[in-house]
């Protein structure tokens, strides 16, 4: 089965920092551009951030741009989201999705910024 | 950006109801569009890729259609299995964006 798995989500201050993790199987992860993609608390779809199957482009949202840092592992199937600088509104669950128009979705992990 | 204005926000429907949900974009994004369902708690499900291309096991009572900036999907029979919140996402360029969202409510 095609199956993704974030982890990495909590309670975090303000200002603080969590790194997210998403670990694929049953597909060629390499071969995929990957996506982070939020949503706040009884709102609607937000995307994040992008990075292409080799890591070469990298895209991200101007919300997080210059706070959050997307990374890949193809040699461990792993997407990463290095969050910085936290702020209450960054609060969503975040979930990874595969390729550009999001066929497939994790679960999603948590994160809440509070004090 | 290629921003994308769905309509209604809200609606409420019967089971057996017609239901046309937009989504307008702001720059032609040549077909790049996809439809999502979200239940309540659960993670989004991708409906519909390229405008019109039903994905495996969605039901044929959904269909899309539109072009350039205007598209529409729509669910011919509402059953209940229906209810839920639907958002459109263009995937022509980057930033990616989704549509507002369209919450389908049991009159």
């Amino acid at each position: 089965d095609v199956l993704l798995v974030e982890s990495g989500g909590g309670l975090v201050k303000p200002g603080g920092s969590l790194r997210l993790s998403c670990v694929a199987s049953g597909f060629d992860f390499s071969s995929y551009t990957m996506n982070w993609v939020r949503q706040a608390p009884g709102k609607g779809l937000a995307w994040v951030s992008s990075i292409s199957s080799s890591g070469s482009y990298i895209y991200y949202s101007d919300s997080v741009k210059g706070r959050f840092t997307v990374s890949r592992d193809n040699a461990k199937n792993s997407l990463y989201l290095q969050m910085n600088s936290l702020r209450a509104e960054d609060t969503a669950i975040y979930y990874c999705a595969r390729t550009d128009y999001m066929d497939v979705w994790g679960k999603g992990t948590t994160v809440t910024v509070s004090s | 950006a290629f921003l994308l204005t769905q309509s209604p926000s809200s609606l409420s429907a019967s089971v057996g109801d017609r239901v046309i949900i937009t989504c307008r974009a702001t720059q032609d994004i040549s077909g790049a569009l996809a439809w999502f369902q979200q239940k309540p708690g659960r993670t989004p499900r991708l409906l519909i890729l390229d405008v019109y291309r039903l994905q495996n096991g969605v039901p044929s009572r959904f269909s899309g259609s539109g072009s350039g900036t205007d598209f529409t999907l729509t669910i011919s029979s509402l059953q209940p299995e229906d209810f839920a919140t639907y958002y459109c996402q263009q995937f022509y360029g980057y930033p990616l964006t989704f549509g507002g969202g369209t919450k389908v409510e049991i009159k």
